[in-house]
């Protein structure tokens, strides 16, 4: 099963770009790259995903390596409500019971 | 717009009792999922729907079961409540697979003892 790693942590100063990587080497052409973040005592909410083209919304952008094999998450002007854990996850197109969320970052907003 | 509304928000079972964790969606979603999120870790797959009497195992079904007969319901049963069970439950809905952002309720957070 193609699995992704991530930092387990990481620090950003509040109005500064963060940039939160994510390694899927084992990634398959059929994968979509998947982000989401989990609050505090809440659940996930969903970021982004993309395939093979960087992806831009109004939340984030999605920068992803010609050869997939990683990824970046990019929060152009942190703020202290992005602190999260941040998931990368891959969806395979073949069987759904494979969506396997790992530990994720914890991202930390520094005023 | 409600989303996805689990409820109880929180339960304290025995050991050896039985539940329903309750979720709807208000969004006409076919997909339904059933997360549970162990302290510190990230979520696993329990059991998820693809539509109204359609249900498949996750990553991690045993001691639970669910059904579909609607669209908007998807109840996850726990059968003989077991410490092992004792976590954070997440129901999630997307309008389909793969390609489309799921939708997550706030959770049930579950203590079996």
């Amino acid at each position: 099963d193609a699995k992704t790693t991530q930092p387990n942590s990481m620090e950003s100063n509040e109005e500064e770009p963060v940039h939160l990587p994510c390694n899927h080497s084992t990634i398959s052409g059929t994968d979509y790259i998947h982000w989401y973040r989990q609050l505090p005592s809440q659940g996930p909410e969903y970021v982004i995903h993309g395939l093979t083209s960087n992806v831009n919304n109004r939340m984030a952008s999605l920068a992803i390596a010609e050869d997939r094999k990683s990824s970046t998450l990019i929060l152009h002007r942190a703020t202290l409500r992005d602190a999260a854990v941040y998931y990368c996850i891959l969806r395979d197109s073949s069987s759904y019971d494979k969506v396997i969320f790992g530990p994720g970052t914890s991202l930390s907003v520094i005023p | 717009n409600a989303g996805v509304t689990q409820t109880p928000k929180f339960r304290i079972l025995k050991i050896g009792q039985s539940m329903t964790l309750q979720c709807a969606q208000d969004m006409n979603h076919n997909y339904m999922y059933w997360y549970r999120q162990d302290p510190g870790m990230g979520l696993k797959l329990i059991y998820y729907s693809v539509g109204a009497g359609i249900t498949d195992k996750g990553e991690v079904p045993n001691g639970y079961n669910v059904s579909r007969s609607t669209t908007e319901d998807f109840p996850l049963r726990l059968e003989l409540a077991a410490p092992s069970q004792t976590s954070v439950y997440f129901c999630a809905s997307s309008y389909s697979g793969i390609n489309q952002p799921q939708h997550f309720g706030d959770g049930t957070r579950l203590s079996i003892l």
